[in-house]
């Protein structure tokens, strides 16, 4: 019955380097969202991926961040070139679908996050 | 746009006090969502409770209930007979049906220390 789950939990980058944060979302999940939560400042959304699929990537900066959910392995936020403004939480969450067949929104479960501090 | 507001940043209770934590949001939409999560210390979400717009029963769980007042677009979250272990970040949240309830709109949090 395990969760959500990303790693590294904690992951240090020197300005330049690229960063990759990986989440495997709950059992039966498809759907996967990405989040991330400045200091101080609540969740913001980024990207929602089906499997092989980028659905809404609104949210993600346009340049040096991509994300993908191919048909095997886990999701991967990727930061190219991480400047220190980079520096966040990031969380991972998972649902079985976006909605339910009665319309309603699946819930989505919350990974514990990869903390990544850009030095 | 979507907003959701929460004005208190902190609050500091003593154990068995209650306490209320508001949240007020901002939607065009007439279908919507509501949620609270909890991120204790240790750093992860816990999802506590989903309420849709159609639906201003409270709601009762323990220690915790729920007063959605869709006349002042607010969801706000009270702990009764508080606990050291409530000490965490509270999180609001608001997804809406004309995003295809794909995104959660996070609240900035309010942070609820509880001393024994």
């Amino acid at each position: 019955n395990a969760g959500v789950m990303q790693n590294p939990r904690h992951l240090v980058r020197r300005r330049g380097q690229e960063a990759r944060l990986r989440c495997s979302p709950m059992k039966g999940h498809s759907h996967v969202y990405w989040y991330r939560q400045l200091p101080e400042e609540g969740l913001k959304f980024m990207v929602y991926l089906q499997k092989e699929n980028i659905i809404d990537e609104s949210g993600m900066p346009k340049e040096r961040f991509s994300a993908e959910f191919p048909k095997e392995g886990p999701s991967i936020l990727r930061i190219q070139q991480v400047v220190r403004g980079d520096s966040a939480a990031y969380f991972c969450a998972s649902s079985r679908t976006a909605r339910t067949s009665g319309g309603t929104p699946e819930t989505q479960y919350f990974g514990p996050g990869t903390r990544l501090l850009v030095l | 746009a979507q907003k959701v507001t929460q004005a208190q940043t902190e609050i500091s209770v003593v154990e068995k006090e209650d306490v209320t934590l508001d949240c007020v949001y901002e939607t065009r939409d007439t279908t919507y969502y509501l949620f609270w999560y909890k991120q204790p210390p240790s750093g992860e979400l816990v999802f506590l409770i989903r309420r849709n717009s159609f639906d201003e029963q409270n709601e009762i769980s323990g220690r915790y209930s729920w007063n959605f007042q869709k006349s002042t677009s607010s969801f706000n979250f009270t702990i009764t007979a508080s606990q050291v272990v409530d000490s965490a970040v509270y999180f609001c949240a608001l997804s809406e049906a004309q995003s295809g309830y794909s995104t959660l709109t996070f609240g900035k949090g309010t942070m609820l220390l509880v001393s024994p």
